[in-house]
């Protein structure tokens, strides 16, 4: 089966530090650019940091609100997905998803698009 | 970044009616070498991930129900349910894929009336 799956979310204090694992498994993960997308309760969704794949050079996008606290990795010998956070605010809390195109040893979808998700993980910073 | 603005934030429409969704970015997002816009449309039942249902402005995801449809270019689009059916109701969001960050609308409920 193809599958994403977030964990390390939890409550975290003002200022503290936190890092999310995804554990992908059913699909070629080093070949595709992997994603975190977070919602916060009752709000929408928003787009937060992006790694392509290694033969794309690896290279990282950030959101504004997140840019310089946040750190996407990946070990594609464990076909994981990381996010690493720190100085947390607040107004970081959300649930937290990771998602991807599907790619096979062939390559990947030509959508562009995220059509494999995780169930999230939830991050709750408060004093 | 470039913004993008749904509306509206929420319709209620009866079982079988039309459900139209608008989706504008704030600058275009299409891409002329290739004559695609890279525009996507989710939807997310509560306690959900988003399922993607479009991408590509009008390409239907695999088992997506023909009843959705996409259509738009530019900096306008829109997401259409031809007949709304009671598991229809969710929140749908468009999303742009252009440009880094690829930011998504605020999102619209659709609910039955």
């Amino acid at each position: 089966d193809v599958q994403l799956v977030e964990s390390g979310g939890g409550l975290v204090k003002p200022g503290g530090s936190l890092r999310l694992s995804c554990a992908a498994s059913g699909f070629r993960f080093s070949y595709a650019w992997m994603t975190w997308v977070r919602q916060a309760p009752e709000k929408g969704l928003e787009w937060v940091a992006r790694i392509k794949s290694k033969n794309n050079g690896g290279t990282t996008d950030y959101a504004a609100p997140v840019k310089d606290r946040f750190t996407i990795s990946r070990d594609d010998s464990t076909n994981t997905l990381y996010l690493e956070m720190n100085s947390l605010s607040t107004e970081d809390t959300a649930v937290y998803f990771c998602t991807s195109e599907y790619c096979t040893n062939f390559g990947c979808s030509t959508k562009g698009a995220y059509d494999i998700w995780g169930p999230g993980t939830m991050v709750t910073v408060s004093s | 970044d470039i913004v993008m603005t749904q509306s509206p934030d929420s319709l209620a429409v009866s079982l079988g009616e039309r459900a139209t969704i608008n989706c504008k970015s704030s600058q275009s997002v299409l891409d002329s070498s290739n004559n695609k816009n890279y525009l996507a449309w989710y939807q997310q039942r509560p306690g959900q991930p988003p399922k993607l249902l479009i991408y590509y402005t009008s390409t239907r995801e695999s088992g997506v129900p023909d009843r959705f449809s996409g259509s738009g270019s530019g900096t306008d689009f829109t997401l259409t349910i031809s007949s709304l059916q009671a598991e229809d109701v969710s929140v749908y969001y468009c999303q742009q894929y252009y440009r880094t960050p690829f930011t998504f609308g605020g999102g619209t409920k659709v609910e039955i009336k």
